[in-house]
């Protein structure tokens, strides 16, 4: 199975900051991978796919990078609203993986 | 648009079998595959396994021996048996699908408890 090691576990950040999170895979995925926020007690909505694009409706301040085995997840210009836990997800393999996800939090 | 909705028991008995079901609409079952993916209580998701759109299903191996997905194309439905639930079954179960490989569709979950 593909390992998905996502960092950090958990960031506390301010309204209006930069927010990188990484997601790492255990072998290369070639960028089949998706990143899903989950707001508490919803379901994972999806933000990104094929590792850089955004899903329709989704707002321009997130966005994807990476390749090989290697992602990250950038919010720019932290908003309230975007208070969640933030999951990668790798669909190069089956079974399909997630990563721990990453708990951001308002400071 | 597309919606899944998942239904289930709630609260199933140590040992016994899980049976849910995923009702959807918006697409048919014939053209986008359907996942279950599960999530204990304030933890991470595990992906269980898909009906491919053509019929087949493909199973998680930590999962294959107790879990079973069929489903009705006449009633836009997706079925979940998995048997000898044990305590740490206890998870919201999610159906979940797409026109791609990433899930683009989520339905609300189901919360399942394992307990006497």
């Amino acid at each position: 199975d593909i390992r998905m090691t996502q960092s950090p576990a958990s960031l506390s950040a301010s309204l209006g900051e930069t927010v990188n999170i990484e997601c790492l895979a255990s072998e290369d995925i070639y960028s089949d991978l998706a990143w899903y926020q989950q707001k508490p007690g919803k379901s994972p909505q999806l933000l990104i796919y094929n590792a850089n694009s955004l899903q329709n409706g989704v707002p321009s301040r997130f966005s994807g990078s990476g390749s090989g085995t290697q992602y990250s997840l950038k919010i720019n210009s932290l908003q309230s609203e975007d208070v969640a836990t933030y999951f990668c997800q790798q669909y190069n393999n089956y079974p399909r993986t997630f990563g721990g996800g990453t708990k951001l939090e308002l400071k | 648009q597309v919606q899944l909705m998942e239904s289930g028991p709630g609260l199933v008995q140590p040992s016994e079998t899980l049976s849910l079901t995923c009702t959807v609409s918006g697409f048919s079952l014939t053209s986008y595959n359907v996942h279950w993916v599960r999530q204990p209580p304030g933890k991470g998701l595990e992906w269980m396994g898909v009906m491919w759109s053509g019929g087949s299903t493909d199973y998680n191996s930590a999962l294959k021996s107790r879990l079973s997905i069929s489903r009705d194309t006449s009633k836009n439905q997706v079925f979940l048996k998995m048997n000898s639930l044990q305590s740490e079954d206890t998870t919201t179960y999610y159906c979940a699908t797409g026109p791609y490989n990433w899930f683009a569709y989520w339905g609300q979950g189901t919360l399942v408890t394992v307990s006497s």
